[in-house]
């Protein structure tokens, strides 16, 4: 069965620092990755996705980043963080636009 | 992607059946509709999909209307553990395609 993993699962960096979020899928082979935010009390916010590996959608522009190295590793950058990118950091997999699943998510404190 | 009308909350008592509604007026003939949940700080978990015919898994039921215009997702025997923000999203089947998440229906399972 597939799974997907985040980590960290939660994380508090001061403003103006970098950021690196991992998230890895199991058990499948060339998913469709995505990362979403979710501010507090809001909805979900697709940041990007990615169809294969060195694929990157962007959907928002932003100070952040995304890169695919490896076929089912999905990694969310930033090298300056600001207070606005507080928020709980969200991937999810699915096989090509078909059902999307989601990590257990990345909680993001920027103080 | 169409919009989706929920209602704010709902309450259940434990053991009996959960009927969450949603409005989806605007829905295109390739949209889907997904219903996912999501339990406070946790990912969203994928429920259940459809596209006009009813569907039932293990975990509930959907039922769409003819029209398509709206669906009711069926928990059929809530227990404490349902309690979460349950989301109605329509959306077409391509890997650019975003899940909005609306506010959705916050169901509290009472014992």
């Amino acid at each position: 069965s597939q799974t997907i993993h985040q980590w960290p699962a939660t994380l508090v960096q001061p403003v103006g620092s970098p950021l690196s979020l991992e998230c890895t899928v199991e058990g499948t082979s060339n998913p469709n990755l995505y990362w979403y935010r979710q501010a507090a009390g809001r909805g979900l916010q697709l940041l990007f996705y990615s169809v294969g590996i060195g694929q990157i959608s962007s959907e928002v522009p932003q100070n952040l980043s995304a890169s695919r190295p490896q076929d089912r590793q999905f990694i969310l950058s930033s090298k300056k963080l600001l207070l606005s990118d507080s928020g709980f950091y969200l991937c999810a997999w699915s096989v090509h636009g078909d059902t999307q699943y989601f990590g257990p998510g990345t909680r993001l404190t920027v103080l | 992607d169409a919009k989706t009308t929920q209602p704010p909350s709902m309450d259940c008592a434990e053991g009996r059946a959960a009927n969450l509604p949603c409005n989806h007026s605007t829905i295109s003939g390739n949209e889907y509709v997904y219903w996912y949940r999501q339990i406070h700080s946790q990912g969203p978990q994928y429920i259940i999909h459809g596209l006009k015919n009813n569907e039932t898994n293990e975990m509930a039921s959907l039922i769409i209307t003819e029209d398509r215009k709206s669906s009711t997702l069926i928990l059929p025997h809530a227990t404490l553990r349902d309690t979460a923000v349950y989301y109605c999203i329509v959306r077409g089947n391509n890997a650019g395609n975003m899940l909005t998440f609306g506010g959705g229906t916050r169901l509290m399972v009472k014992p």
